[in-house]
């Protein structure tokens, strides 16, 4: 069975810092796809990012990118010059086997 | 492209009554998916729909049920309510099925008192 882990419940950082937030995932799967989603408190699921398992190339999306490990099953965010905006919950997801995994989020909060 | 619509927005029901709710897919998509989500578990998933058949069914009593219709729009329905169904209730489309992107809708908000 898929599997997506994030252990940082909470996070917050400064506005204009920079901040990763962490997701791990288990599968057997070869062929994956693995998003990152906003979801603001108006609660509107949003795609922040996606990275498809067989490129090896990180994917990135303005202020955002990702460390995508395939090795170690990591795929962790990087939000750079954090905006208050920016303040959410975010979900990482596993998409394989004809599903889809989401985590338990992690809620980030910047700081003015 | 108009985003995934979802109505109602809101509804308050009491115990033991049904409810309907219904989602409008993007244009094009033609899989919907259903979670329900609650502060204490976070975004469970309920059921995927394609071609207007079930491929997918998460750990959910029978009470709630589903349907997709030719137009790829979809309702999920809960009969005999319970107070723990209060969530919000997101309906995701993507254009295929499993390893497509889902799209969210603004989701509909149940209580259930």
């Amino acid at each position: 069975a898929q599997t997506v882990t994030q252990s940082q419940p909470e996070m917050s950082v400064q506005e204009a810092e920079t901040v990763t937030l962490s997701c791990t995932y288990d599968t057997s799967e070869s062929n994956y796809y693995l998003f990152w989603y906003k979801q603001p408190p108006s609660r509107q699921m949003i795609l922040v990012i996606r990275q498809e398992a067989y490129k090896q190339q990180n994917a990135t999306e303005n202020r955002f990118s990702v460390n995508f490990q395939k090795a170690a099953k990591s795929f962790s965010l990087k939000i750079s010059d954090s905006q208050l905006g920016d303040t959410a919950m975010y979900f990482c997801a596993f998409s394989g086997g004809n599903q889809f995994y989401f985590g338990t989020g992690t809620s980030l909060t910047v700081i003015p | 492209k108009a985003g995934v619509t979802q109505t109602p927005r809101y509804l308050i029901k009491t115990r033991g009554q049904q409810v309907t709710l219904s989602c409008s897919p993007i244009s094009g998509h033609r899989s919907v998916s259903w979670y329900q989500q609650t502060p204490g578990q976070g975004l469970q998933f309920l059921f995927e729909y394609f071609s207007e058949t079930q491929r997918n069914k998460g750990n959910f009593p029978g009470r709630f049920s589903g349907r997709q219709f030719s137009n790829s729009r979809s309702e999920m329905n809960v009969s005999t309510l319970e107070l723990g169904d209060s969530a919000l209730y997101l309906c995701a489309s993507g254009l295929y099925r499993g390893q497509e992107t889902q799209y969210f809708g603004p989701g509909t908000r149940l209580l259930v008192l």
